[in-house]
């Protein structure tokens, strides 16, 4: 089974602070993706990797940066945290695109930022 | 431009009856369709796919149809239980896009005993 990690599932942070968020997973996946999901809203992609060392934007990417020296691990970071970047976090992974691969999320980090 | 759309956010259905989820989109680029479900405090799992060239997929208790005309499609429980009970969100995949998906708002199915 495939198993993505997030390190933290509640993390509560103030406004201003760089925060940074870590997924690791273990099915040697190339994709992952970092989502935040908020009531209404569905799921937003943030932004994305098809491999080490390189990103892509996803649909709301202001705020966010990410990186990826390792091909398990994906890190979400926010520079400078503010009030509406609080929300669930959820990051995924997939082989590459194949018809019928489906991404595998983590649990998520609730994050509140005050 | 929610290119997605749930319109529903709540269901509520009988324990044994028919559940029915609907999505839409407006992307004819689209080429395949996933839904997931997800309960409180975990992540998405995925339930069931159809790619863009079927009309029907079955698993179980679970159907997904395909109306490309319409530009919808429906996620079908047969029987409901109350473990059903969760957030189902439908995504969809572009053509020539990679891994990356678009997804619906959401709908919470509650299943009654």
């Amino acid at each position: 089974d495939v198993k993505v990690t997030q390190s933290s599932r509640y993390l509560v942070k103030r406004t201003g602070e760089k925060v940074f968020l870590e997924c690791v997973q273990d099915m040697d996946h190339e994709n992952m993706f970092w989502y935040r999901q908020d009531p209404g809203l569905g799921l937003r992609l943030i932004y994305f990797s098809y491999d080490v060392k390189m990103k892509e934007k996803g649909d709301i990417p202001e705020g966010y940066s990410v990186s990826r020296e390792k091909k398990e691990r994906f890190s979400l970071i926010l520079e400078s945290a503010s009030t509406n970047q609080t929300s669930m976090y959820l990051c995924a992974s997939s082989t590459p695109d194949r018809v019928g691969q489906p991404q595998h999320f983590g649990d998520g980090t609730r994050l509140s930022i005050l | 431009d929610q290119q997605v759309k749930q319109n529903s956010p709540s269901l509520s259905v009988q324990e044994g009856r028919i559940s029915i989820l609907n999505c839409d989109y407006t992307n004819s680029m689209f080429d395949y369709f996933l839904w997931y479900k997800k309960y409180p405090a975990e992540g998405p799992t995925f339930l069931i796919s159809i790619s863009s060239i079927k009309d029907k997929n079955e698993d179980g208790r679970f159907t997904v149809f395909l109306n490309k005309s319409a530009k919808h499609l429906s996620l079908h429980i047969v029987p409901s239980q109350p473990g059903d009970s969760a957030v189902y969100f439908c995504a969809s995949r572009g053509y020539n896009q990679g891994g990356k998906l678009i997804f619906g708002q959401g709908t919470e199915l509650s299943v009654k005993p």
